[in-house]
Order: structure tokens, then C-alpha cells, then sequence
């Protein structure tokens, strides 16, 4: 079993809808939880970043975590053609070297 | 401000082959870590360098080594390439003392190698 498990889409909806993205994770050491953008052919960049459980909003984009059923989300309200790419979420222990577990990524096409 | 900086963008190794790949960290940082990122997968933890030394290593072979500079620039080698070794290598930098907040990585745009 992997430690977090992302449902790799692809996933198509129409400009301006809300679109729901989830990851699903195993350890339970997990404090730092974090959804990045990538876009075709450069790096990821971050988007988001909760500590423990709870929401965070900013602009369009709102994170929710729940670490009693290990369980996050990201929310992009209103969608646009520009929010097209791949959305991973990662997490991190914390510790030295906070390194980053990421899932797989769901690819994210906004129809306009 | 430049962010990660990363060389070459795109490499063509045959099988058995040795790689080297580059990476500069944003300026201000002094950590660097590399991960792999297969197609249509996560990326996934190689290994860490602070002050030149490899201070964490993910789940790969010893065919992957690496090395920080006294500038914290870093290279990522690699030896006897395999197929599956075939993917984007990205490197991210950081700056040690954040006070353990793991979201402060800058991703560079990647290294595709493709292993024939």
C-alpha cells in the first residue's frame, strides 16, 4: 500500500465549476500537508500548505484536512481554463530534512 | 530573482551509461534535494544535501550518488542507466533553519532523461 494514495483523473469539467481534489494517506507521523500545481513541462509549485487538521482558504482555493480519517482536500471554486495541469498533493513528517511524499497527481482540464 | 536552475533539460543516455545532472539552488538557499518523477506519477524522494553532505536518502540504489558544493549547487549522478530509469529529476532547494516548515521547497523545471 502506498502511503497516499491520489486518484489520477484525468478529470474534464467546464469553466467555472468547482472542482474537488483528494488524497488519502497512511501514516499517521503526517503533520504538514501541502497541494502543488504542475504544469506541462516545469516543476511543481506550490499552492496551498495546511499544519495539522483543519481549512484554509486563499482566493479560489480552499484545503481542508482531516487527520482523524487521513483524509485531505482541495477545492478550486470557479474554475478557469488557466487552473489546467496536474494537481499533487504531498505531506511531510516533518523532521532534518521535512522530505515531501507525494501522490501520483490528477490531471486537471478546465473545458472553456 | 532566479529560482532552481537546472542543467541539461533534456539528456538521451543508452543502457549502462553514467549520467550527471546539475542543479543551482535559489539564491538565499543552502539545502538541495532531488527526487524522481516517473510519467504519470508523484515525485519521489532521492536524496538530501546540506552542507555538502548527504544527510537523507529515499528508496534508491546506491547507482545514485550526489554531491553538494561549497556554493550549494549540486550535482546528481548516476551509473550503469537502467530503462526504468527514464523520467523527469527534479531538484529542490530550501533554506536550512526554516523552523521545520516543509513547504518551503522551489522546484526547477526538471531534468527529462530518457534512458534507450
Amino acid at each position: 500500500q502506498k502511503e497516499v494514495e491520489q486518484d489520477p483523473g484525468p478529470l474534464s469539467v467546464p469553466e467555472g465549476a468547482i472542482v474537488s481534489l483528494n488524497c488519502t494517506y497512511s501514516n499517521s507521523a503526517f503533520q504538514y500537508f501541502m497541494w502543488y500545481r504542475q504544469y506541462s513541462r516545469k516543476g511543481p509549485e506550490l499552492l496551498m500548505y495546511t499544519y495539522s487538521s483543519g481549512n484554509k482558504e486563499d482566493g479560489r482555493f480552499t484545503a481542508q484536512v482531516d487527520k482523524s480519517s487521513k483524509y485531505i482536500s482541495l477545492f478550486i471554486r470557479d474554475s478557469q481554463p488557466s487552473d489546467s495541469a496536474t494537481y499533487l498533493c504531498a505531506m511531510s513528517a516533518g523532521g532534518a530534512t521535512n522530505k515531501l511524499i507525494f501522490g501520483t497527481g490528477t490531471l486537471l482540464a478546465v473545458q472553456p | 530573482d532566479a529560482g532552481v536552475t537546472q542543467s541539461p533539460t533534456h539528456l538521451i543516455k543508452t543502457r549502462g551509461q553514467q549520467v550527471t545532472l546539475r542543479c543551482s539552488p535559489k539564491s538565499g538557499h543552502d539545502t538541495v534535494s532531488w527526487y524522481q518523477q516517473a510519467l504519470g506519477q508523484g515525485p519521489q524522494f532521492i536524496f538530501q544535501y546540506y552542507e555538502e553532505e548527504e544527510r537523507q536518502r529515499g528508496n534508491f540504489p546506491d547507482r545514485f550518488s550526489g554531491h553538494q558544493f561549497p556554493n550549494y549547487s549540486s550535482e546528481l549522478n548516476v551509473n550503469a542507466l537502467l530503462l526504468g530509469d527514464s523520467a523527469l529529476y527534479l531538484c529542490a532547494s530550501s533554506r536550512e533553519g526554516t523552523g521545520g516548515r516543509p513547504w518551503g521547497y522551489t522546484f526547477g523545471s526538471g531534468t527529462r532523461l530518457t534512458v534507450v
